[in-house]
């Protein structure tokens, strides 16, 4: 049973310009919420997506988008990138039915380089 | 407000036990979790805790909760080298839908042989 994919898993760009980062949920969940994890701290929530919408987002600027495809894989988009959105991005994915006691199931991250 | 607090840093040696602590704000957390991170990895769930347990024990983890002071512990009974790593408290608050996870910025966890 495949956990969380996310691609790519290293990223490098350049200040201004645009990244898309990519989320496969665990077979079975159907929410993917994305949190920033800056280096020497813990991982911030971003947003979440069920039902292709977003539900709950974080303190972050509009220049984080997102979206949810109907097969529930997600995709994250930065706009005019700034050196301080370095970071690793890790997708997480949960069933939505009910809350699970199991917590979310985290990918591996995508870590970006700005320069 | 929301916050999690650690402690940054915690050494132990291969054999003994370690005590991991945190503190959290929210009182309508359900869920509180402890999470791992090995350098360059994603987050591992180790354990979680309901809000209405004051203990758990799962092999060599135990975590306490004591509600009234908002205080998280994980302890790791006959810590090995592989146990070295980052540990994430996190509290998982009622809000919305799923509730967003609030984490700490985790404690480094080293283990001399």
């Amino acid at each position: 049973d495949a956990g969380v994919t996310q691609s790519p898993t290293h990223l490098i760009k350049t200040r201004g310009q645009q990244v898309t980062l990519r989320c496969s949920p665990k077979s079975g969940h159907d929410t993917v919420s994305w949190y920033q994890q800056a280096l020497g701290q813990g991982p911030q929530f971003i947003f979440q997506y069920y039902e292709e919408e977003e539900r709950q987002r974080g303190n972050f600027p509009d220049r984080f988008s997102g979206h949810q495809f109907p097969n529930y894989s997600s995709e994250l988009n930065v706009n005019a990138l700034l050196l301080g959105d370095s970071a690793l991005y890790l997708c997480a994915s949960s069933p939505h039915q009910r809350p699970t006691r199991n917590g979310y199931t985290f990918g591996s991250g995508t870590r970006l380089t700005v320069v | 407000g929301e916050d999690v607090e650690q402690s940054l840093f915690l050494s132990v040696r291969e054999g003994d036990s370690s005590v991991i602590n945190c503190t959290y704000t929210d009182s309508s957390s359900t869920y509180l979790y402890w999470y791992k991170q090995e350098p360059g990895a994603g987050l591992q769930l180790l354990t979680y805790i309901f809000s209405n347990m004051d203990m758990k024990q799962d092999q060599r983890l135990t975590v306490l909760l004591n509600k009234k002071d908002k205080h998280l512990s994980l302890r790791i009974a006959d810590t090995q080298t592989g146990d070295s790593a980052i540990y994430f408290c996190a509290e998982r608050l009622n809000g919305g839908s799923q509730g967003n996870l609030i984490f700490g910025k985790g404690t480094k966890l080293s283990v001399k042989p």
